[in-house]
């Protein structure tokens, strides 16, 4: 079964920064890439950026480029979302997501991680 | 300001069918394949309609989805009070190398 696990709930200051992980398993990972997927209080769905799971090809949807970064860990099959600085307005739940290709125009975020709370407040 | 577009809100009787849209453009559905999410509050959004009409294992046949040009539509057949949720659209965008774009989300109602 392909399960995605993402890290606790956190509670940081702004200028803090923060790192959160999603440990992927019961698939086997060459050839998946992983999605960042934010939604901030009672709001949709943001693509934030996508890793491919050896770490080789990273790429940042451009509203978040320069504002965290996304790393893997293909050993332990883990992929991580960093802030160096939060801020009040990155408090939101994080959502990681298997990404599959199953043809040249054919793609699905397959499956999700439980969501990872982020508040970020003085 | 979502690049796919939805409407904030849809609602329906027990029993009934509903429809709920999805626009975009040449570069996102015109192109590629729309997905539909699912998300009941306080969970993640759950995979129901992928490649424009396919149903993961497990959803029932009540969920059905389309495609035409740079539109797409999801249908939901036989209402039930459990449908209530948030329901998104979602299709790879080959703009700026590639980035997933979402609709803004329709909350449905089962009155």
């Amino acid at each position: 079964e392909v399960q995605l696990v993402q890290s606790g709930a956190e509670v940081k200051k702004p200028g803090e920064s923060l790192k959160i992980s999603c440990k992927n398993s019961g698939y086997t990972l060459s050839n998946y890439w992983v999605a960042w997927v934010r939604q901030m209080p009672g709001r949709g769905l943001e693509w934030m950026g996508i890793i491919y799971l050896d770490g080789s090809n990273i790429r940042y949807s451009p509203s978040f480029q320069g504002q965290v970064t996304i790393t893997a860990d293909r050993s332990i099959s883990t992929v991580y979302l960093q802030w160096n600085s939060l801020k009040a307005s990155d408090t939101a739940m994080y959502y990681c997501a298997r990404h599959v290709r199953d043809g040249d125009n054919e793609r699905k975020l397959d499956s999700w991680g439980q969501g990872t709370l982020v508040t970020v407040s003085s | 300001q979502s690049v796919l577009t939805q409407p904030p809100s849809a609602s329906g009787t027990p029993g009934q069918t509903i429809t709920i849209s999805c626009s975009g453009n040449t570069s996102n559905i015109g192109t590629n394949t729309v997905n539909w999410y699912r998300q009941l509050p306080g969970t993640a959004p759950k995979l129901l309609i992928y490649s424009n009409n396919e149903r993961p294992s497990g959803v029932p046949d009540r969920f059905s989805g389309s495609k035409s040009g740079t539109s797409a539509s999801l249908a939901i057949s036989g209402l039930q009070s459990e449908d209530e949720a948030d329901y998104y659209c979602a299709a790879w965008d080959d703009s700026l190398n590639g980035l997933w774009v979402f609709g803004g989300g329709t909350k449905l109602t089962v009155l």
